[in-house]
């Protein structure tokens, strides 16, 4: 059964920083893994959706990468801003078509 | 493009009262469409699967008679909470895939806060 893992559970830093989320996942067969960003009592907007032929994909201040053999994403976040705290969830997809599994996600708090 | 709306956005019910969330695909035709759940501090746990015109598939765990799950059209999906009790209070969210949608991506609407007193 595919299990998701985010580390760290919560993140604080100060605001400039270059920042690094961590997501592990049980199954190296998964079909595509995305990462959300969800505000308090909000739904989740999606950040990146990385295929799983593709090593990374990048979006402004984002870049996420997939290392499917080890299990590993990483979502590095540029020059961190007030704005960019909130609950950043990792979910992988197991075939097209399915569900998305969810990793419990990372709090991050940025301090102006 | 893509975008899932969810209606109510909150709702406030009494124990023993049945609540309908209404998940709908504004500007795509949604052949499948996930329910989920999440607890207050946990992450989005899987309910079950809505495809267009046939009975849903739930997961482990999830009672089919409690949560009715009906998707009777390519825009819409609707999930009943009957008889709720304050242990059904969560936040439910629903996504929503297209048929074109190659790389399995999901689109999220924005989530339904339920509370049940």
């Amino acid at each position: 059964k595919q299990e998701v893992t985010q580390i760290p559970a919560a993140l604080s830093v100060p605001e400039g920083e270059n920042l690094v989320l961590n997501c592990s996942f049980t199954d190296s067969a998964i079909y595509n893994l995305q990462w959300f960003r969800q505000d308090p009592g909000k739904g989740l907007t999606s950040l990146l959706l990385i295929q799983s032929s593709q090593r990374e994909q990048t979006s402004g201040r984002l870049n996420a990468s997939l290392d499917k053999s080890s299990g590993r994403s990483t979502l590095y976040i540029a020059a961190s801003q007030p704005g960019d705290s909130a609950t950043y969830l990792c979910a992988v997809g197991a075939q097209a078509g399915t569900a998305l599994i969810f990793g419990k996600g990372t709090t991050l708090s940025v301090s102006s | 493009g893509a975008v899932v709306s969810q209606h109510p956005s909150w709702v406030i019910c009494k124990s023993g009262t049945s609540v309908k969330i209404e998940c709908r695909s504004l500007d795509f035709q949604a052949t499948t469409m996930f329910w989920y759940r999440q607890f207050p501090k946990q992450s989005l746990m899987l309910m079950a699967t809505s495809n267009e015109g046939s009975k849903a598939t739930y997961e482990q765990g999830v009672e089919k008679d409690k949560f009715l799950i009906n998707h009777a059209s390519l825009t819409l999906s609707t999930l009943t909470v009957t008889s709720a009790h304050p242990e059904d209070s969560s936040f439910y969210i629903c996504s929503a895939q297209t048929r074109t949608s190659s790389y399995n991506e999901q689109f999220f609407g924005p989530g339904t806060r339920l509370t049940v007193l």
